[in-house]
């Protein structure tokens, strides 16, 4: 079983709906939750993370984590054709507080 | 603006080859990592560094070693190359204490013939 794991899609959107990435975790003990969003043939970078079951909202971006049950996802409201990319879900393992688990990402397609 | 850089950005080599990927990175950063990404199977762990001369093993350090000389610089050795270690490899660095903020080089995607 995969530790991180992520409908590896493609998911399409049309320009202004909301797009829903989703992510779920083996590591009950994961404490730490991070989206990185990866453009095609560029690397990743770092758009969001979590900590506290709830939602955390950051412009356009919400991450919601449920721990109890080992969910944690990404909403992309009024989504635009520039957040096309690869959507990587990554966890902090426990008993490893210096490294990041990651999903194999999730492709989104936003439509004009 | 912060930097890490990875010495190419495309490599081609022959099966049993030493093959030598060099990162290096300009923000004081402690700690420095190896991914390797492969199409349908996301980031993978290689190696990771939380100083000079310190290294742990990731997820599949097999037929993988590194080498941490100066804080700056995180060198990963393959040590004969075979042709499942083609791939695009992903050096990282972050601040002690914020490992989930990594910044990442431009990738090598080596090609092992």
């Amino acid at each position: 079983q995969k530790e991180v794991e992520q409908n590896s899609g493609p998911l399409s959107v049309p320009e202004g709906a909301i797009a829903s990435l989703n992510c779920t975790y083996s590591d009950r003990g994961s404490q730490s939750f991070f989206w990185y969003r990866q453009y095609s043939g560029k690397s990743p970078e770092l758009i969001m993370f979590i900590y506290s079951n709830g939602d955390k909202e950051d412009g356009r971006f919400t991450a919601q984590l449920n721990k109890a049950s080992q969910y944690v996802s990404l909403l992309i409201r009024d989504s635009q054709p520039s957040d096309s990319a690869t959507y990587l879900c990554a966890v902090t393992p426990s008993g490893s507080a210096r490294q990041l688990t990651f999903g194999s990402g999730t492709q989104l397609t936003v439509l004009p | 603006d912060v930097k890490v850089t990875q010495s190419s950005r495309y490599l081609v080599k022959r099966t049993g080859e030493k093959v030598f990927l060099e990162c290096v990175q300009d923000m004081d950063h402690e700690n420095m990592f190896w991914y390797r990404q492969d199409p349908g199977l996301g980031l993978r762990l290689i190696y990771f560094s939380y100083d000079v001369k310190m290294k742990e093993k990731g997820d599949i350090p097999e037929g993988y070693s590194v080498s941490r000389e100066k804080k700056e610089r995180f060198s990963l050795i393959l040590e004969s190359a075979s042709t499942n270690q083609t791939s695009m490899y992903l050096c990282a660095s972050s601040l002690w204490g914020r490992q989930e903020k990594l910044f990442f080089g431009s990738g090598t995607q080596l090609s092992v013939l």
